[in-house]
């Protein structure tokens, strides 16, 4: 069965420093790869997939089939990224597929 | 900007009640889906459903739980028996047809706190 790691679960750093936060992934197949973001009182969104390669607000995670993960990497924090992360996967590119979530990390960006 | 809604945001039921769970998808979407998220632990999926029935179900999701879209826009989901476990957040999804949009995102509704007493 397919499952997602993030082995931390709080990270907390100082304004402008680096951030990465870990995601390991188990499948065998080619699954997608997404984080997504929960702000403080606020729904969970999706922050970015794997297969757009984009970098928002910042944050941009590659993925490594080799090492099976999808790090999420920005190289200056900011106090509004201070949130609950979480990295999920999907089996299959289309619609209509259930989405696997790790245990979600909280970032603290402090001031 | 179309978002998807919930309601109650909390319910306190008694344990063996019945509760129904709301959730109004965006409108132009096709997929449906319900997660839940008990305190401390991650978000699981229970039940995706598409064309007017399950698509794919979770271990969780046994008879006790029941999902519907009785009138084109609620999507509802019903635990028959609540018992103390079912104490947990829930949240609702949908999704559009990516083989037209290009993509595959799920869109979350704000959830609901389930208190089971």
């Amino acid at each position: 069965a397919q499952r997602v790691t993030q082995p931390e679960k709080l990270l907390s750093v100082f304004k402008g420093a680096p951030v990465e936060l870990k995601c390991n992934y188990s499948y065998s197949g080619s699954p997608e790869l997404f984080w997504y973001v929960q702000y403080s009182r606020q729904r969970l969104q999706l922050l970015l997939r794997h297969i757009s390669r984009e970098s928002i607000k910042g944050f941009t995670a590659d993925l490594n089939k080799g090492e099976t993960s999808f790090h999420l990497k920005k190289p200056f924090a900011q106090e509004e990224d201070s949130a609950m992360y979480y990295c999920a996967l999907t089996l299959r590119t289309g619609a209509n597929s259930k989405l696997t979530f790790g245990k979600g990390i909280t970032l603290s960006v402090r001031p | 900007e179309p978002e998807v809604t919930q309601t109650p945001s909390h319910q306190v039921t008694q344990m063996g009640q019945e509760v129904i769970l709301r959730c109004v998808p965006i409108s132009n979407h096709l997929y449906f889906y319900w997660y839940r998220q008990i305190l401390g632990q991650k978000v699981e999926f229970l039940v995706s459903f598409y064309n007017n029935e399950i698509s794919e179900k979770s271990e969780i999701f046994d008879d006790q739980f029941s999902v519907e879209r009785p009138d084109g826009s609620n999507f509802t989901l019903k635990i028959r028996s609540t018992k103390l476990e079912d104490s947990a957040m829930y949240f609702c999804a949908s999704s559009d047809d990516s083989r037209l949009a290009g993509r595959n995102e799920q869109f979350f509704g704000p959830g609901t706190r389930l208190t089971v007493l």
